[in-house]
This record gives C-alpha cells, structure tokens and sequence, in this order.
C-alpha cells in the first residue's frame, strides 16, 4: 500500500521520559513534515524536512529533535516529556512545494501522565 | 503572520440539509488553498483551489475560491450522516518555506 505510515498509533508515558515517533512514506515525495493537533483539533506545523534537509522548525521546544536518516523517513524524538505535549501528531508528506496539497499518517496520540 | 480563520467553528443539521462553510485567509504570496475532511484519523484530501471563479465539483461537496475576498467556500448538499466529521481550510503559501497554514476547522455533525 501506498502510504504515509506512523507507529505508534498510542504512546502513554509518564512524564519526564524520553520517546520516539517514526515515520516512513513510499509515495516517493521529497518533503516531509511533522503537525501538532490539540485538544481543540488545530493543525500546527512543527517540522518540516526537504531531501533530509531541515526546512521548517517552528519555535518547537530544543526538547523536540526530528531525524531524517533519508528522504522517506522522517522521525521524531522527544526529551523529557510533559504533560502538554499530550496531543495527536501527525506525519505528512508531500512533492516540493506543500501547494500540492499533503498525504497524512494516521497520527499517534501521546498521553503524558 | 498568516492566518486562516474559518467559520462556523460548529455547525449540527439535519440530513437532507445543504450547508456552507467559511474559510478566510492572509497570507503574504498566496499560492492555493485547500479543504481536508477529518473523520476519526487522519485528515483527507477533497479539493486543492488555485484560481479565482471555478468551482471545484466532487459528487455532493463542491468549492469555490475568490481570491479578491481572499476567501473560499465549501459547499455540501443533501447532506447524509457520514458527513460529519471537521472540515479543514489549510493555505499554502510562497516564499522559502513550504507549509500548510491550518485554520480551526469546522465541526459538521449531521443528525438523521
């Protein structure tokens, strides 16, 4: 299948751990980007990562770390976690230039407890 | 900054009805606007707008963008209960750094 995969879908931890977020897209697309959503479903791009390239780094906390090993991966690692990191995250990819339009994962929710 | 407001932020009908929803935009070098339906998961695409005027046409939703008004509209008529879900206006813009700026949604619920 084609697609734009995320694993885990649920990740609940206690605070102050450390977690990982993969990601991984087969749509051969050159850019790929990691979104918030809150608890109040809105959209927030956090990264976003051209051809392993940092491209977009949108005043996320230092605690949030994204790693492209190539261009179909794009992973998320998260230091020291709090309680209001708690939300859904979403992967995405999409042909240079987000105009396009994106292909999202299917998210995975993080509980901070 | 860019900004895309999006109105109602809530809207419940009953099926069969036809409803509107609201998208407005500012961004600087705008480069085409688009709708997602997100249901449980992930949100999916339904219509990318880049042109003034012409009405983009799928099955029952169709959309619309005037760039003068710096707006867009998405239509649905004879609604049906699968249709809820939250709507989602997202603007992409130019200028070096390749992103979608989301608006807040709007949350359809459609009662049989």
């Amino acid at each position: 299948d084609t697609a734009v995969s995320q694993t885990p879908k649920y990740l609940v931890t206690q605070m102050g751990n450390d977690k990982s977020i993969k990601c991984e897209q087969n749509l051969g697309h050159d850019t790929m980007y990691w979104y918030k959503q809150d608890s109040k479903k809105f959209l927030k791009i956090m990264f976003s990562y051209n051809n392993k390239e940092l491209i977009i780094n949108e005043t996320v906390p230092n605690r949030f770390s994204p790693k492209s090993p190539d261009k179909a991966h794009l992973n998320l690692h998260i230091n020291s976690l709090e309680l209001g990191d708690s939300a859904v995250y979403f992967c995405a990819s999409s042909d240079w230039g987000a105009s396009s339009g994106y292909t999202f994962g299917s998210g995975t929710r993080l509980t901070v407890v | 900054e860019d900004k895309v407001v999006q109105s109602p932020l809530s809207l419940v009908v009953h099926e069969g009805d036809t409803v509107t929803l609201n998208c407005s935009y500012e961004v600087t070098n705008f480069r085409s606007l688009l709708w997602y339906k997100q249901e449980k998961k992930a949100p999916t695409f339904l219509f990318m707008l880049t042109s003034s005027g012409i009405e983009k046409k799928s099955g029952r939703l169709s959309s619309i963008l005037d760039k003068k008004e710096l707006s867009s509209i998405l239509n649905i008529t004879a609604t049906q209960t699968g249709d809820s879900a939250i709507y989602l206006c997202a603007v992409a813009a130019q200028g070096g750094s390749e992103k979608l700026v989301f608006g807040k949604g709007t949350k359809l619920t459609v009662n049989p």
